[in-house]
């Protein structure tokens, strides 16, 4: 298994501009996430889903937008990056939400940068 | 709306000394609890959980860590820290709805 991956590695975009961030897992995990982390802080949750079909907000979700017609595929869309949104995207996937073989998988992170 | 909040932002030990890492959380239902570690550079690892019967959980690397539901706290321990124990450390909870929240870090150096 290749567990939980994440495209780009880096990126950088020009302010207003978009872009997808690509996740996928092929654990067949039911429940996905997108966090982002900010310099010395912890992770704060964009959006969740559950499974195919449902989508639902986390904390931070405003300028972001997220899609799950399979259950392998999470992409994260930013429509107009704006500086605020600089920083380092994480996804990651889960069986279910309890259980005692319940562990959460991360990707490896892709470093978003907005100028 | 649940919440997790982690009481040491640093703390700075010499090798052998002990550890223990505050985390307090606020949900009025059934959650999972979660330490994370995350070295310089690499990304998240699960140290420890606990979602039901013993309270006090051991982990890997000697870590543990003891939920005790009437003060809302899952606090980290370990008895001896090594200088491999420098990282950033982070409480989590996951509720029955499969939404999660992290605290943001206890960022933890270790002298030699």
């Amino acid at each position: 298994n290749a567990g939980v991956t994440q495209t780009p590695k880096f990126r950088i975009l020009k302010i207003g501009q978009s872009m997808t961030l690509q996740c996928t897992q092929d654990m067949n995990h039911n429940y996905m996430y997108w966090y982002r982390q900010d310099p010395g802080m912890g992770l704060k949750l964009i959006y969740y889903s559950v499974g195919a079909g449902i989508t639902d907000k986390g904390e931070v979700p405003n300028g972001y937008n997220v899609s799950r017609s399979t259950t392998e595929d999470f992409p994260l869309r930013l429509e107009l990056a704006a500086p605020s949104q600089t920083s380092v995207y994480f996804c990651a996937s889960s069986f279910g939400w309890a259980g005692e073989n319940y562990e959460q998988y991360f990707g490896p992170g892709t470093r978003l940068t907005v100028t | 709306a649940q919440s997790v909040s982690q009481h040491n932002h640093h703390v700075i030990l010499s090798e052998a000394a002990s550890l223990e890492l505050g985390c307090n959380y606020s949900y009025g239902g059934t959650v999972n609890l979660f330490w994370y570690v995350q070295y310089p550079g690499q990304h998240l690892q699960l140290l420890l959980k606990y979602f039901s019967g013993d309270p006090l959980v051991k982990g890997i690397k000697g870590f543990e860590a003891e939920f005790i539901k009437s003060k809302f706290s899952f606090n980290l321990r370990k008895p001896s820290v090594q200088w491999s124990d420098t990282a950033e450390y982070f409480c989590a909870v996951i509720t029955n709805a499969g939404k999660s929240t992290f605290g943001d870090g206890t960022t933890l150096t270790v002298k030699p």
